[in-house]
Formats: structure tokens, sequence, C-alpha cells
């Protein structure tokens, strides 16, 4: 069974930094894309950081402006979102979540974790 | 960048009655669309992708349509556990993913 786990959310002043972690389990790791989506409180789902499964590929949403980095160890299984220079407007739920791609056949998102809060404020 | 709008943003709906729910995308996106259902406190959930593709798991009652800029999900007949948030998601740049803003779906 596919299983994914974030942590590492919390409390951060404005222009602070926090690492982002997701323990994948219940599937090879290595073989699959993984991304990461924020949801700010009472608002909808933003896209903001995807990588292949090498680590070799990494994609993120324009709004970012540089400020995240993305990547993963597969001998941990683990996926990583590095944020830095926080802005209140980071406020939200982070999740972590799984794609698949066979060909030309791509399901998109079909496994999320539950997802972690992160509150800048000062 | 492709930019997905859906509507309406609330639509009221009695238990038994049929939901149709609407995505437009700015630019076409050819069958590379998903649909995605989250209630309160919950991660959300892929009920379609390629426009009209059922996930694992998911209900016959959930369908899917359209190709292009146009898409529809339809729940044939609403159930108490429907009554959620859903959001439509077009992949036709994989792996760049964009979301609509979400329709909330409730009980009429």
């Amino acid at each position: 069974e596919v299983h994914l786990l974030e942590s590492g959310g919390g409390l951060v002043q404005p222009g602070g930094s926090l690492r982002l972690s997701c323990a994948a389990s219940g599937f090879t790791f290595s073989t699959y894309a993984m991304n990461w989506v924020r949801q700010a409180p009472g608002k909808g789902l933003e896209w903001i950081s995807g990588i292949g499964g090498s680590g070799g590929s990494t994609y993120y949403a324009d709004s970012l402006k540089g400020r995240f980095t993305i990547s993963r160890d597969n001998s941990k299984n683990t996926l990583y979102l590095q944020m830095n220079s926080l802005r209140a407007d980071d406020t939200a739920v982070y999740y972590c979540a799984k794609g698949e791609k066979n060909g030309l056949l791509i399901i998109p998102m079909g496994y999320w974790g539950q997802g972690t809060l992160v509150t800048v404020s000062a | 960048e492709i930019v997905m709008t859906q509507s309406p943003a609330t639509l009221s709906v009695s238990p038994g009655e049929r939901a149709t729910l609407s995505c437009r995308a700015s630019q076409s996106v050819t069958s590379n669309l998903a649909w995605y259902q989250q209630k309160p406190g919950q991660a959300p959930r892929l009920l379609i992708y390629g426009a009209s593709t059922r996930a694992t798991g998911i209900p016959a009652r959930f369908s899917g349509s359209g190709s292009g800029t146009e898409f529809t999900l339809t729940i044939s007949s609403l159930q108490s556990e429907d009554f959620a948030v859903y959001y439509c998601q077009q992949y036709n740049n994989w792996p760049l993913y964009t979301f609509g803003q979400g329709t909330k779906l409730e009980i009429k």
C-alpha cells in the first residue's frame, strides 16, 4: 500500500527557512516523479514543484521565484522541500503527491500525504 | 501559463439529483485533465484522469467528459458523501500542473 507522510512543518518567522520531508513507502520510490502541492487556509490547491524519479530534473511554479528547492534521497525513500525567504503568503498546508507516467499514459497525483502545516508569522 | 477556470464557484444540489461541474482551459490541454475531490481536513482524492477515466475505486456515478478546452464532471445521483470541493487540474505540459480554483458542492 502506498503511504506518504509529510513532516517538518511549523511556525517560522518571515524571512526564515524550513525544510519539509515526505517519507514514502509501498512503492519503488526511485521510479516515480513526486510533487509538492500547497493549500493556503480556505483557498484552493496550488502545484508548486515536481522532481523526476532520479532527481535529475526539477520543476517549479513561476510564483516561487527561486525561493524553494525540491530534492529527493532515493536511498531513504524521502522527498524534500527546502523553503527559504518565507513570507506570510507561504502559510499553507503542504502536501506531497505521487504521480505516474507510463509511456503516453499519465496518471497524475493518485496518492497524497496528509499534509503538514507551515505558518509564517512574526 | 495555462489558466483553468471552474464554474460555478458554488453549486447547491439535493441528494439523489445530478450535479454538473464545469472546467475551462485557457488553451487546449487535449485530454490531459483530471478531477479531484476534497473534503474538509482531508487531502484531495483523484477521481478522474485523462478527462474521462475513473481512478481506482471511484464509483461509477462519477463521470468525466470533454477535450480541448471544455470539460465536465458529472455526478449522476448525489450521495451524502459527495458534498465536497472539486478541483480540475491540467497536466498537458507534464510534469507541470495547474489547478482550477475549485467548485464547492453543497447540499440544497
